[in-house]
């Protein structure tokens, strides 16, 4: 699986857009890019997933360049709500009971503040 | 309706005490999980279950023990509780390939509310 390397924390001003990059340097051909959100005390939820180019859907967008050994996670416009912890995981989505689904690490805390 | 339900949220309880964790879908998904979240936040697979069959056990040691009665439920029961294994335990579900061929398939991943175990 393709580890993934993604800022511990960033800090963010109400309004503003967020971008938080990962590093995926090992990226296999069939893996694809999905981010997901925890807000404390609460399970992860998926954001958006993307395999090349640029991804877009009504809570962020994905920006994978041409060699998609990163990507970028973009949010427009932050609130204090938006204040969570982001992964970034890479890997075949789909394999059955495996695939991304094993690596999520530590993640991005995005802490929002007025 | 939940997606992912998860019994009890919280759970206290004396070292060398056995419990269980219960997880339930109704999602129609074949597949599900579980996974330990420790105080530094970092989420790590322990199990995952594909049509009640055991896919994944990421080293987990053996006073972990999964029971997936059918596709919808996949239990938790840990023997011999040590302070270690204090965390918070989410149960998921996911849509895999398995399931039939659907290019709008994210394989995305249902996550229960956690249950939080303290081992005193």
């Amino acid at each position: 699986l393709a580890k993934t390397t993604q800022p511990i924390s960033m800090d963010s001003y109400e309004g503003q857009e967020v971008n938080i990059t990962c590093s995926h340097n090992n990226i296999a051909t069939n893996d694809y890019i999905t981010w997901y959100q925890q807000f404390p005390s609460q399970g992860p939820r998926f954001i958006i997933q993307g395999y090349k180019t640029k991804v877009t859907n009504e809570v962020a967008s994905l920006f994978i360049p041409a060699d998609r050994k990163s990507s970028t996670l973009s949010l427009p416009r932050v609130s204090l709500s938006d204040t969570a912890v982001y992964y970034c995981l890479v890997g075949d989505p789909l394999v059955t009971g495996g695939g991304n689904k094993l690596t999520f690490g530590t993640g991005t805390q995005l802490k929002v503040e007025l | 309706d939940t997606a992912v339900s998860q019994t009890p949220k919280y759970l206290v309880t004396q070292m060398g005490n056995d419990k269980s964790i219960k997880c339930e879908q109704n999602l129609g998904h074949d597949t599900m999980y579980w996974y330990k979240q420790d105080s530094k936040k970092f989420l790590k697979i322990m199990f995952s279950y594909n049509n009640k069959e055991l896919i994944i056990n990421e080293t987990v040691p053996n006073r972990f023990s999964p029971k997936s009665p059918d596709k919808a439920h996949l239990n938790l029961h840990i023997n011999s509780l040590e302070l270690g294994d204090s965390a918070v335990y989410f149960c998921a579900s996911s849509r895999d390939r398995t399931s039939g061929a659907n290019i709008a398939n994210t394989g995305e991943l249902f996550f229960g509310e956690g249950s939080r175990l303290t081992v005193l």
